[in-house]
C-alpha cells in the first residue's frame, strides 16, 4: 500500500531563516506530487505541483520554492522566511492521467514563523 | 470563476444527533466532487467521491448527495460521535488538459460534537 510521509511535524523558525520541508511517498512510482498551504481559517491553497523528477510548476508567486530530486521525494524550501509563511503545509500525491483526480495527503507540517 | 463555497462555517451538535453540511460550486468543467474529513493538525482523508452521474453515495454514517444541475452537494452525518469532530472539506475536481486534474477546495465546515 502507498504511504506518504512529511517531516518535521512542527517547526518554529525566526523571520529571515531558511526552510526545508520534506515529503516522501512509498509504494508507488512516478506519482504526481503537490504542496499545499492551509492558513488558519482558510482553504487549501495549491503552491506547487510536479509531474516528474526536476519538473516543478508554481501556482502562485511567493517566497517559496520546490524541488523534486528523486521520483518520490518532494521538498519545499525558502531562503528567507516571512511572517506570512506561517501555516499548515500539506504534501499530497496522486496517480497520473485520470487518477490525478484523487489526491492523498500527508500528515502535514505546522510552520510558525516568529 | 471557479469557486467552492461551504456552509455553515462552523457547527456544534450534541452527540447522537444528525447534521447536514452544504457545498455549492461554480467549477467547470466538472469531473468529480469529494468530501474530505480533516482532524485538527492532520492531513485530509477522503470520505466519498461522486461523479456527474451519481446522486447519492454512503460511507458508513456519512451520506453525500450531489445535484449536478444546481451544482450543490451535501454531506449528512447520522448519529454523530465525538470522533466526528473535525473540519469537513468539499473538493471539486476539473480536468485540465489530459495530464493533470485541478482541485478546488472549499474552506471547510468545522464540526464540533459535544457529549
Amino acid at each position: 500500500s502507498q504511504t506518504i510521509h512529511q517531516w518535521p511535524a512542527t517547526l518554529v523558525q525566526p523571520v529571515g531563516s531558511p526552510l526545508s520541508l520534506e515529503c516522501t511517498v512509498e509504494g508507488t512510482s512516478n506519482p504526481n506530487l503537490y504542496w499545499y498551504r492551509q492558513a488558519a481559517g482558510r482553504g487549501l491553497q495549491l503552491l506547487f505541483y510536479s509531474v516528474g523528477i526536476g519538473q516543478i510548476s508554481s501556482e502562485v508567486p511567493q517566497n517559496l520554492s520546490a524541488s523534486r530530486p528523486q521520483d518520490r521525494q518532494f521538498i519545499l524550501s525558502s531562503k528567507k522566511l516571512l511572517l506570512s509563511d506561517s501555516g499548515f503545509y500539506l504534501c499530497a500525491w496522486s496517480g497520473t492521467g485520470a487518477a490525478t483526480d484523487t489526491q492523498y495527503f500527508g500528515p502535514g507540517t505546522r510552520l510558525t514563523v516568529l | 470563476k471557479n469557486q467552492v463555497e461551504q456552509s455553515p462555517q462552523s457547527l456544534i451538535i450534541l452527540e447522537g444527533k444528525n447534521c447536514t453540511l452544504q457545498c455549492n460550486y461554480t467549477v467547470s468543467p466538472f469531473s468529480n466532487l469529494r468530501w474530505y474529513k480533516q482532524d485538527t493538525g492532520r492531513g485530509p482523508v477522503s470520505l466519498t467521491i461522486m461523479t456527474f452521474s451519481e446522486n447519492t453515495k454512503s460511507n458508513g454514517r456519512y451520506t453525500a448527495t450531489l445535484d449536478a444541475d444546481t451544482k450543490q452537494s451535501s454531506l449528512h452525518i447520522t448519529a454523530s460521535q465525538l470522533s466526528d469532530s473535525a473540519s469537513y472539506i468539499c473538493v471539486v475536481s476539473v480536468r485540465r488538459g489530459s495530464t493533470l486534474g485541478r482541485l478546488y477546495f472549499g474552506r471547510g465546515t468545522q464540526l464540533t460534537v459535544w457529549p
